[in-house]
């Protein structure tokens, strides 16, 4: 089974300001990582597939990077309506497919 | 708009069975496979399965032994049920659209249910 790690588990950040979420593989799993918010109460989102291909409606202002093992979400530019948690998802290896334990980013 | 809706008993006594239903609206459960999704209290999501129209199944290899997901056509719904359950079977169950045959994320998720298992 594929393990995903992500850190850090919280990241606090002004507004206007830039969040830099990590997401790790166990093993190797090429470009075949998908990233999703979380907003209590809400269903997740999907934001990027692919590392770095952006969703319908999804802001520029994210955007993903990385391949291989190390993978890394981006968000610039923070905005309160960004407060959420973030999940990985691994869709190379399986089954099962497998997520991070996920992100939260708060705004301070 | 494709909308999934998730529905059932919030409740579920511990061995007994859980079963679960995702009414999607908006698209034909034909065009698409369909997977459910859980996430304990306090820890990470957890993939389940999927189902495709064909008949097509895969499981979680962890619950493989208990689950069964299944599809309606006539309801446009498919479901999920989970047999013999305890309590760490407690969580929030989604149900979400595998984006393609080859590209195993989930483009789109519903709210989610909560279920309890508890006597």
């Amino acid at each position: 089974e594929v393990v995903m790690t992500q850190s850090p588990a919280t990241l606090s950040v002004s507004p206007g300001e830039r969040a830099t979420l990590s997401c790790r593989a166990s093993q190797n799993i090429n470009y075949n990582l998908a990233w999703y918010q979380h907003k209590r109460g809400q269903a997740p989102r999907l934001l990027m597939s692919g590392v770095s291909a952006r969703a319908t409606g999804v802001p520029a202002r994210f955007s993903g990077s990385g391949s291989g093992t190390e993978f890394t979400l981006t968000i610039d530019s923070l905005q309160s309506e960004d407060s959420a948690v973030y999940y990985c998802q691994q869709y190379d290896k399986w089954p099962p497919l497998t997520f991070g334990g996920g992100t939260k980013v708060e705004i301070k | 708009q494709v909308q999934l809706q998730e529905s059932g008993p919030g409740l579920v006594k511990p061995s007994e069975t859980l079963s679960l239903t995702c009414a999607v609206s908006g698209d034909s459960i034909n065009n698409y496979y369909w997977s459910w999704i859980r996430q304990p209290p306090g820890k990470t999501l957890e993939w389940i399965g999927f189902v495709h129209h064909s008949g097509s199944t895969n499981y979680s290899p962890s619950l493989k032994s208990r689950v069964t997901i299944s599809m309606d056509r006539s309801k446009n719904q498919f479901s999920l049920r989970l047999t013999s359950v305890t309590a760490a079977d407690t969580a929030m169950y989604y149900c979400a659209r595998v984006a393609s045959s080859t590209l195993w994320y989930f483009a789109l998720w519903g709210r989610g249910t909560l279920v309890t298992v508890s006597s």
